[in-house]
């Protein structure tokens, strides 16, 4: 089955730095990735994804870059701000399997300093 | 339009207890799945549904059981409480595969 591995699980950046997280995944059939942010005590919540066709996506200061050669995909994060402050999660799924399972990985927990 | 709703929010169990949650959702989605959160090591999946009257097994469903009577709802029972379900759950649901997948505000259970 599908495993997800992402690092790093802390990350430590300036206020205005950019911040990188980095997944890679073992199903060469995956070709779902969305990216999901989690506060603190609350539920994970959508931020970016990514399918296969695409090996780059935008959204204002959220980029996410897909490798599918080397099986790897990524979340960069500009101009980065207080309230980006939170663990991240990325996922990886084949979304044209009828037994479609989201597979996580074990989270960034992002700090953003002022 | 509520999304995607669980019940109860705080538990505590003994050892041996047993227990349903339940997790109903109002956006008509055809999946439902329940995942446990514990620290370090994300969300695992633990049963899932491709419709009513579906269920399938995912990463950790030992100790689990799951019901999807009704499209709307998608229960996880504990039969046997033991310690080692202390965990936070969350119920998620999707319009398809490879759609977004839709998160519930996560049920905190404690088993002591």
């Amino acid at each position: 089955g599908e495993n997800v591995e992402q690092h790093p699980s802390t990350l430590s950046v300036q206020e205005g730095d950019s911040a990188v997280i980095k997944c890679t995944y073992s199903d060469s059939a995956s070709n779902y990735f969305p990216w999901y942010k989690q506060e603190l005590g609350k539920r994970p919540q959508l931020i970016i994804d990514i399918r296969s066709n695409v090996g780059e996506k935008k959204d204002q200061r959220i980029a996410v870059t897909l490798n599918k050669t080397a099986k790897h995909f990524s979340l960069h994060i500009t101009e980065t701000q207080p309230e980006d402050s939170a663990v991240y999660f990325c996922a990886a799924s084949n979304g044209m399997d009828s037994s479609y399972k989201l597979i996580f990985g074990s989270g960034t927990r992002l700090l953003v300093r002022p | 339009n509520a999304g995607v709703t669980q019940t109860p929010k705080f538990r505590v169990l003994k050892t041996g207890q047993s227990m349903t949650l339940l997790c109903a959702q109002d956006m008509n989605h055809e999946y439902m799945y329940w995942y446990r959160q514990d620290p370090g090591m994300g969300l695992r999946l633990i049963h899932y549904s491709v419709g009513e009257g579906t269920t399938a097994k995912g990463e950790v469903p030992d100790g689990y059981n799951v019901s999807r009577l009704k499209k709307q709802n998608f229960l996880l029972g504990l039969e046997s409480a033991a310690p080692s379900q202390t965990s936070v759950y969350f119920c998620a649901s999707s319009y398809s595969s490879g759609n977004t997948i839709y998160f519930g505000e996560g049920s905190w259970l404690t088993v002591v």
